[in-house]
């Protein structure tokens, strides 16, 4: 059972333009949600999160979405750059109890930006 | 720079032997680390959480007696791979909690581990 998806394998983008990373999820519970990027052979770094308690949240290029009805968030990059280039993970976990701090991981999505 | 540091990060063994990775969390204190493994070109699955002091605790699926995992202190937290086949041939990448206030993690650069 698959609780968070990626349903975009890769996307493919020109430089400048802007990236839209889509994910969705089906656990009600999960109420804070995490964007990775992560290159072959090395662990995610973090790029963005945010709380259910909020539906956008942005640090410099990068811009998260949440859409709590939905179960859906997006994570946006403009301008994007070619150094973008990676593999960008959704990940989701629960505030509460036995599973806090346990992250449930999308299937990734290969973001390709294009000089 | 990096908060979770983790070794080594290639480590190639025979069938049957064992082999542990370490996971160290930098300049700040982890009571709760968690490892998580992937396979090639799948996502990230939560393996178990360790806690210092005590017991790890297993996701479903999961073979404790296959995977020990001790975290005996603050910082530092280890993975043994017992009796590895080549099915356990896999990228493990352990993370951690700077501040217990929020759900973020940070990864350590992961362990590729190749079974012959």
């Amino acid at each position: 059972d698959q609780q968070v998806k990626q349903n975009s394998p890769s996307l493919s983008v020109q430089e400048g333009r802007i990236s839209i990373l889509n994910c969705d999820y089906t656990n009600s519970m999960f109420d804070y949600f995490l964007w990775y990027k992560k290159y072959p052979a090395e662990g995610p770094t973090f790029l963005i999160s945010i709380s259910s308690i909020k539906d956008k949240n942005e640090d410099g290029r990068f811009t998260v979405f949440l859409n709590k009805s939905a179960k859906h968030l997006s994570l946006h990059i403009v301008p994007s750059q070619p150094g973008d280039s990676a593999v960008y993970f959704c990940a989701a976990s629960e505030s509460g109890g036995t599973s806090y701090g346990k992250l449930t991981f999308g299937q990734g999505t290969i973001l390709t930006v294009h000089p | 720079g990096a908060v979770v540091s983790q070794h080594p990060s290639r480590v190639i063994c025979k069938s049957g032997t064992s082999v542990k990775i370490e996971c160290r969390s930098l300049d700040f204190q982890a009571t709760t680390m968690f490892w998580y493994r992937q396979f090639p070109k799948q996502s990230l699955m939560l393996m178990a959480t360790s806690n210092e002091g005590s017991k790890a605790t297993y996701e479903q699926g999961v073979e404790k007696d296959k995977f020990l995992i001790n975290h005996a202190s603050l910082t530092l937290s280890t993975l043994t791979v017992t009796s590895a086949h080549p099915e356990d041939s896999s990228f493990y990448i352990c993370s951690a909690r700077v501040r217990q206030t929020t759900g973020e993690l940070f990864f350590g650069e992961g362990s590729r581990l190749t079974v012959l």
